[in-house]
C-alpha cells in the first residue's frame, strides 16, 4: 500500500511569494495532519482535519497559513506570502482516527530566501 | 500546557549493545497513548512503538521495547542489540486524550558505534 504522499519534496522560493505543499493520505484513513519541524520549536502540529472537517488550527502560526481538505484523498496546506521565518520541514500524516497511529509522509523541506 | 521531555539531546551506544532512552510527560488524564517515532537521516519519520495507557503490559516489537511507568508518568525505550542502522532521532509523542493532537519531545539523537 502506499503511504502518505507529499509533494513536493523542496521548495525555494523568495520572501512575498505563495507555497503551496499537498498532500495524499493514506487511503481509507479519516484524519489528516499538518505539522512543521524547526531546529528551534521542534515539531509542532498546525492543524488537523477529520473526515475532511478542520478541527483544530491553533497551532497556526497565522493567518498568512491556510490549509484546506476538498475530499478524502487530498489536502493542501498555503502560505502566503511566504517569510524566511517559514523556512521548515513540514509533514503531513493520516490515521484511522482518534487514538489511532499517525503514519508520516516524507516531509516537504521549504527554504523562504 | 502538557509536555514530553526528553532529557537526553544524544546517546551513543556501540553496536550490538544495549541503550535506553528516557520520556517523561505530563498529563491529567487517564486514558491516553504514548509513541516512539524515529526519524533517520532520511527525515522520514517511522512509528518503532506504541503503548496504551490502560494496558499494563509493555509494549515490545522485535528488537524495541518500552518501560511503561503510569504513576512516574515516565515511558522508556530500550533498543537491544543496536544496530548501525538505528543511528537516527527519535521522538516520543503522546496523544491527548479526547484529541487527535500528537505532543513530541525535542528528540535525542542516538549514534550507533561500530
Amino acid at each position: 500500500d502506499a503511504g502518505v504522499i507529499q509533494s513536493p519534496r523542496h521548495e525555494v522560493t523568495e520572501m512575498g511569494q505563495e507555497v503551496t505543499l499537498r498532500c495524499k493520505p493514506i487511503s481509507g484513513h479519516n484524519s489528516l495532519f499538518w505539522y512543521r519541524q524547526t531546529m528551534m520549536r521542534g515539531l509542532e502540529l498546525l492543524i488537523y482535519f477529520n473526515n475532511n472537517v478542520p478541527i483544530d488550527d491553533s497551532g497556526m502560526p497565522e493567518d498568512r497559513f491556510s490549509a484546506k481538505m476538498p475530499n478524502a484523498s487530498f489536502s493542501t496546506l498555503k502560505i502566503q506570502p511566504s517569510e524566511p521565518r517559514d523556512s521548515a520541514v513540514y509533514f503531513c500524516a493520516s490515521s484511522l482516527g482518534r487514538q489511532e497511529t499517525q503514519y508520516f509522509g516524507p516531509g516537504t523541506r521549504l527554504l523562504v530566501l | 500546557a502538557q509536555t514530553v521531555t526528553q532529557s537526553q539531546p544524544e546517546m551513543s551506544v556501540q553496536e550490538a549493545e544495549t541503550v535506553t532512552l528516557s520520556c517523561t510527560y505530563d498529563t491529567s488524564e487517564s486514558d491516553y497513548y504514548l509513541f516512539w517515532y524515529k526519524q533517520p537521516p532520511s527525515r522520514q519519520m517511522i512509528l518503532v512503538i506504541r503503548q496504551e495507557a490502560y494496558k499494563q503490559q509493555n509494549a515490545t516489537e522485535n528488537r524495541f521495547s518500552v518501560n511503561f511507568q503510569k504513576a512516574a508518568k515516565s515511558f522508556s525505550l530500550k533498543i537491544s542489540d543496536s544496530q548501525l542502522g538505528d543511528a537516527a532521532m527519535y521522538f516520543c509523542a503522546r496523544a491527548q486524550g479526547g484529541s487527535e493532537k500528537l505532543v513530541f519531545g525535542k528528540g535525542t539523537k542516538l549514534t550507533v558505534n561500530p
